[in-house]
């Protein structure tokens, strides 16, 4: 398909737990973007990346969230000693190149820490 | 920092019949305010986005307005049916970093009963 894939769909895990979440944008998109979305609410910004640099990382909560985009394609979002707040649908978003573009999400990470 | 309000929280109207949503936002720089769908369990998907240089921009049953000066924005659906039934949820871009981060209100719940 042409969307944007993030795996995996659903993650369950232990409090303290390290996990990895993945997004694959549409090809060719150089923007990518992550926000997280709870229960009932719209989306927040976390980070964004234009090509391999994040050039904005002004939404991530704490130091326990990293995110990477090594080749300006694949994105992993690490989170480290999870809490069961960051329970939470984490969303990943790409545009052609940025700015006021379309943004186009996938289906998302829904991440459950017991 | 950009902060976007949005009413109603939710939304019932009969088939046939249109529904209007409203958002306002604070940051006098932000310039592009898209629109998202998104149905339960699923990814919002863009239905209309509107730039600051437009006041009006429609498509088919749905039309977004835009009013600069009063910092406020609508989308418009006319003749709704059942499949619009779904929580609709507005952005603002964050002006100052021209970045595409998007700020999201809190969403409405649209019903649509046939």
């Amino acid at each position: 398909g042409a969307g944007v894939s993030q795996t995996p769909s659903n993650k369950v895990t232990e409090k303290g737990k390290y996990v990895e979440l993945r997004c694959d944008p549409i090809s060719g998109h150089t923007a990518l973007y992550w926000y997280r979305q709870s229960l009932g609410q719209g989306p927040e910004f976390l980070i964004y990346f234009q090509g391999t640099g994040a050039a904005d990382d002004s939404g991530l909560p704490n130091d326990r969230f990293f995110a990477v985009r090594p080749e300006g394609s694949v994105s992993t979002l690490k989170i480290q000693r999870t809490e069961r707040g960051d329970s939470a649908v984490y969303l990943c978003a790409s545009s052609p190149s940025g700015g006021n573009q379309p943004q186009h999400f996938g289906d998302g990470t829904r991440l459950s820490i017991l | 920092g950009e902060n976007v309000e949005q009413h109603p929280s939710t939304l019932s109207v009969q088939e046939g019949d249109s529904a209007v949503i409203k958002c306002t936002y604070s940051d006098s720089a932000s310039n592009y305010f898209p629109w998202y769908k998104q149905e339960l369990g699923k990814r919002p998907q863009l239905i209309i986005d509107i730039r600051s240089n437009v006041g009006e921009k429609k498509d088919q049953r749905i039309a977004v307005t835009l009013n600069k000066t009063a910092k406020h924005f609508s989308l418009h659906i006319t003749e709704t049916q059942p499949e619009d039934s779904a929580v609709y949820f507005c952005a603002a871009s964050e002006g100052s970093s021209n970045t595409g981060k998007l700020i999201f209100g809190q969403g409405t719940t649209l019903q649509v009963k046939p």
